[in-house]
């Protein structure tokens, strides 16, 4: 069965800032990955996704991620943080027949 | 298109007491779930359709019903409310499985006193 891991629960970064935040996966064939974002009071929205291909995926909003096979990585990048990106960022692994495995989630929290 | 709506938005319970939650999607989705959101603990998977008439286990599917009578509705029952099950409650729904976007509704912030 797959895993994933997103080992910081909360991270805070200045606006105008780069992101990064992590998450590590386990599955054994090559996986589905996804980022979604929830704001305060709101449901999880997708931000992107990576099914095969060019291991370097863009999204919504800015926001980028790259797969790398040999780390069992994920990670979710930004060059430059708004406030309006304040929100809980969940990692996902999926597989074809299975359901999605969520991670427990990076709260992001953006200073002035 | 409203995609995935929740109903209602808030609850509050008392232990013993009953409800249902109704999830609707207009996209013709074949796939459907309900997953509990609690502090520290992610997404939890309840339940699941894969089409109109089914239903399986989730992650953590005691003390939940769950009915797929029409395939753009999927209801969670609770029989039985207890303080445990005090929760955010989110229903999504997909073309296919867990390979495939998930599309989440707003939630239901539910209160078991």
């Amino acid at each position: 069965a797959q895993s994933v891991t997103q080992p910081d629960i909360h991270i805070t970064v200045s606006e105008g800032a780069s992101l990064e935040l992590r998450c590590n996966y386990s599955y054994g064939a090559t996986p589905y990955l996804f980022w979604y974002v929830q704001s305060p009071g709101q449901g999880l929205q997708l931000l992107l996704k990576y099914f095969s291909g060019d291991t370097l995926v863009q999204g919504i909003k800015g926001f980028e991620a790259e797969f790398k096979r040999s780390q069992s990585s994920f990670n979710l990048r930004k060059p430059s943080v708004h406030w309006s990106d304040a929100a809980e960022y969940f990692c996902a692994v999926g597989a074809p027949g299975y359901a999605l495995n969520f991670g427990k989630g990076t709260s992001l929290l953006v200073t002035p | 298109n409203a995609g995935v709506t929740q109903t209602p938005k808030f609850r509050v319970l008392k232990t013993g007491q009953s409800m249902t939650l109704l999830c609707a999607q207009d996209m013709n989705h074949e796939y459907m779930y309900w997953y509990r959101q609690d502090p520290g603990m992610g997404l939890r998977l309840i339940h699941y359709s894969v089409g109109e008439g089914t239903t399986a286990k989730g992650e953590v599917p005691d003390g939940y019903n769950v009915s797929r009578l029409k395939k753009q509705n999927f209801l969670l029952g609770l029989e039985s409310a207890a303080p445990s099950q005090t929760s955010v409650y989110f229903c999504a729904s997909s073309w296919t499985s867990g390979a495939d976007t998930q599309y989440f509704g707003p939630g239901t912030r539910l209160t078991v006193l």
